[in-house]
């Protein structure tokens, strides 16, 4: 049974970066041919799509966030990494992580993990 | 990249059927046979429910089915059950450059 579970800092300031992990448990990153997301909520809004990476490192990312955004695989953890930097409110969110992308749907989601940005 | 376009708010009574719209361009859903279909229960994760239009995963019941044309693709949801109030997101690649999209997501009600 595939689970992914995210970690990471619940509160960030200001213009500093948001790193969060999401551990994988079931299939290894590595050899399984799937893509692995990254997907976020603000309170009370719809689902943004953040971008994803491929088990090869291609990684693609919504173009709204491009500049700030950096998705990594970690295989010797089986787990994959998003970082965001130079945060703002705007960025307060739930955070999920996700396997899958675009052309087959994410199929399996972590329960996902709660960010603030304030001072 | 905008978001496409679903209806705030759809409802129906127990047993009957909702359908649900999600209208984008011809450079997403007019473009490729990649749409998605996410259901989401409050404080939850969203679930896949439908993608590549029509194909549902492993479990989700046949009550659930997807469609397109065009530009618009749309989820029905037959045999409404009190189970189905959910949020409902529908998705689509968009190509290289604009890979994923999202819609603006559906509340639905069962009355």
């Amino acid at each position: 049974q595939v689970q992914l579970q995210e970690s990471g800092a619940g509160l960030v300031k200001p213009s500093q970066t948001l790193s969060l992990t999401c551990a994988v448990s079931g299939v290894s990153i590595s050899s399984a041919d799937f893509s692995w997301s990254w997907i976020r909520q603000a309170p009370g809004r719809g689902l943004e799509w953040i971008g994803y990476i491929y088990r090869n490192g291609n990684n693609y990312y919504n173009p709204s966030l491009k500049s700030r955004v950096t998705i990594s695989l970690d295989r010797s953890k089986n787990q994959f990494s998003l970082k965001v930097t130079s945060v703002t409110a705007a960025d307060t969110a739930v955070y999920y992580c996700a396997r899958g992308g675009p052309i087959y749907g994410m199929d399996v989601w972590g329960q996902g993990t709660t960010a603030t940005v304030s001072s | 990249q905008s978001a496409l376009t679903q209806p705030p708010s759809a409802s129906g009574s127990p047993g009957q059927s909702v359908t649900i719209s999600c209208t984008g361009t011809s450079s997403d859903i007019g473009e490729y046979n990649y749409v998605s279909w996410y259901q989401q229960h409050p404080g939850k994760a969203p679930k896949l429910i439908i993608y590549e239009v029509t194909k549902r995963p492993s479990g989700v019941p046949d009550r659930f089915s997807g469609s397109k044309s065009g530009n618009t693709a749309s989820l029905t949801v037959s045999g409404l059950q009190t189970d189905d109030e959910a949020d409902y997101y529908c998705s689509s690649h968009a190509g290289i450059n604009n890979p994923y999209v999202f819609g603006t997501g559906t509340k639905v009600t069962v009355l």
